[in-house]
């Protein structure tokens, strides 16, 4: 399985952007690249996904290299309930499972 | 709104009971899943299911099994619970993307089940 690399923890100011870097320097052609994360006593959530191209939703935009193999999560405004684990993932095309690793630890200060 | 429900929040269990988990979703997806927590581990995939009665084992499946006898139910089996089960256990269910099989899951609130 292809896998990923992320910082252990970041911190963040409220209401400015946050960047979460993602290394997936084995990453294959169909791979997809997942975000998902993780509130505290909670189950994860879906962040967002993407292939090849830049994908932006309600919650945040996906910053994939031309080369593929890093991505950037981007928070535009960070709040106090973004407070979370991020899980970068990597999943082949035709595989249902996703693997997740130890994820970035995001603390926000008011 | 998207909802998987899981039976309890919390459980206490013997060694050696037999454990149900329950997990139920109502968004008519196909595939679910159970995965366990643990500390420094992260999440690990125990058992998933992509169709009734249909059952593929993940990454740690030893002294676990899984029922689907409907679309909507995923039970977890620990047929004789061990104080190594002690874990979080979350279920989680999606509906196959058109391309990407693994696409967006949505998890329950997890179980967390302590075997004394």
């Amino acid at each position: 399985d292809a896998k990923t690399t992320q910082p252990n923890s970041m911190e963040s100011n409220e209401e400015e952007p946050v960047h979460l870097p993602c290394n997936h320097s084995t990453i294959s052609g169909t791979d997809y690249i997942h975000w998902y994360r993780q509130l505290p006593s909670q189950g994860p959530e879906y962040v967002i996904h993407g292939l090849t191209s830049n994908v932006n939703n309600r919650m945040a935009s996906l910053a994939i290299a031309e080369d593929r193999k890093s991505s950037t999560l981007i928070l535009h405004r960070a709040t106090l309930r973004d407070a979370a684990v991020y899980y970068c993932i990597l999943s082949a095309s035709n595989d249902y499972k996703l693997s997740f690793g130890a994820g970035t630890t995001v603390t926000v200060r008011a | 709104d998207v909802k998987v429900t899981q039976s309890s929040r919390y459980l206490v269990k013997r060694t050696g009971e037999k454990v149900f988990l329950e997990c139920v979703q109502d968004m008519d997806h196909e595939n679910m899943f159970w995965y366990r927590q643990d500390p420094g581990l992260g999440l690990r995939l125990i058992y998933f299911s992509y169709d009734v009665k249909m059952k593929e084992k993940g990454d740690i499946p030893e002294g676990y099994s899984v029922s689907r006898e409907k679309k909507e139910r995923f039970s977890l089996i620990l047929e004789s619970a061990s104080t190594n089960q002690t874990s979080m256990y979350l279920c989680a269910s999606s509906s196959p993307g058109s391309y990407d099989r693994a696409y967006e899951q949505y998890f329950g609130p997890g179980t967390r089940l302590t075997v004394t």
